[in-house]
């Protein structure tokens, strides 16, 4: 299995621009988490979607993030518009939700860093 | 709610010394507890994990108990080498909600040295 891809790795964007960034899951996995990590905050849970839906939004700094999810093989994270403190490394990663109660080991992308000037 | 707690860092040590990262958590129902490693420039990566009290993990050398008594998951190795610095996270799941969500401490940076 390739993992879960991210993309681009490295986007470098004017204040004001839109940023789009990518995730693939790993094939079978139905949760997918978006993470934002900086120094300052260190890993932080933007969202989480099970079954494409989305689960919990709070995480989110503000109504400039965006995030969809429109099949089980694909999401986004959207920053509308950017501004240099949205600068980090974004992460995605994928879990299988399993019943019972079993550990959810997440498998994390390697990232997006994203540079707002 | 669910909280984990790491030790600050940078720990830094030298070459085939002891490590000990220290890890407690507060949670209700009974959590799965994990240690993840990010190595520079790259995701986290799962290094091991407990699932019940007093399961060991263990992976690469590594070693962690799950005490409930303590609510505790230290993470420990006898001898460290260079390759082992990176940043060490300890999470746990909520195993009754379910959602898959994971709890993440803060993490430490361990740097080994020559």
């Amino acid at each position: 299995d390739a993992g879960v891809i991210q993309s681009p790795r490295h986007e470098v964007t004017e204040m004001g621009q839109e940023v789009t960034l990518r995730c693939k899951p790993i094939s079978g996995h139905n949760s997918l988490f978006w993470y934002r990590q900086t120094m300052m905050r260190g890993l932080e849970l933007l969202i989480y979607f099970n079954n494409n839906v989305p689960i919990d939004d709070s995480g989110m700094p503000e109504d400039r993030f965006s995030a969809k999810m429109p099949n089980a093989s694909f999401s986004t994270l959207k920053i509308q518009p950017s501004e240099p403190r949205d600068s980090a490394v974004y992460f995605c990663a994928s879990s299988t939700r399993t019943s019972g109660g079993a550990a959810n080991i997440q498998y994390f992308g390697a990232g997006t860093r994203l540079s707002v000037l | 709610g669910n909280s984990v707690t790491q030790m600050e860092g940078p720990v830094t040590l030298s070459e085939e010394a002891f490590l000990t990262i220290n890890c407690t958590y507060t949670a209700t129902g009974y959590p799965s507890l994990f240690w993840y490693v990010q190595y520079p420039g790259e995701g986290l990566q799962l290094l091991l994990k407990a699932t019940k009290a007093d399961d060991k993990g263990s992976n690469k050398g590594f070693e962690a108990t799950y005490r409930k008594e303590t609510t505790s998951f230290h993470l420990e190795k006898g001898s460290v080498q260079v390759s082992d610095s990176a940043v060490y996270f300890c999470a746990l799941s909520d195993n009754g909600s379910n959602t898959g969500k994971l709890i993440f401490g803060q993490g430490t940076t361990l740097q080994v040295k020559p």
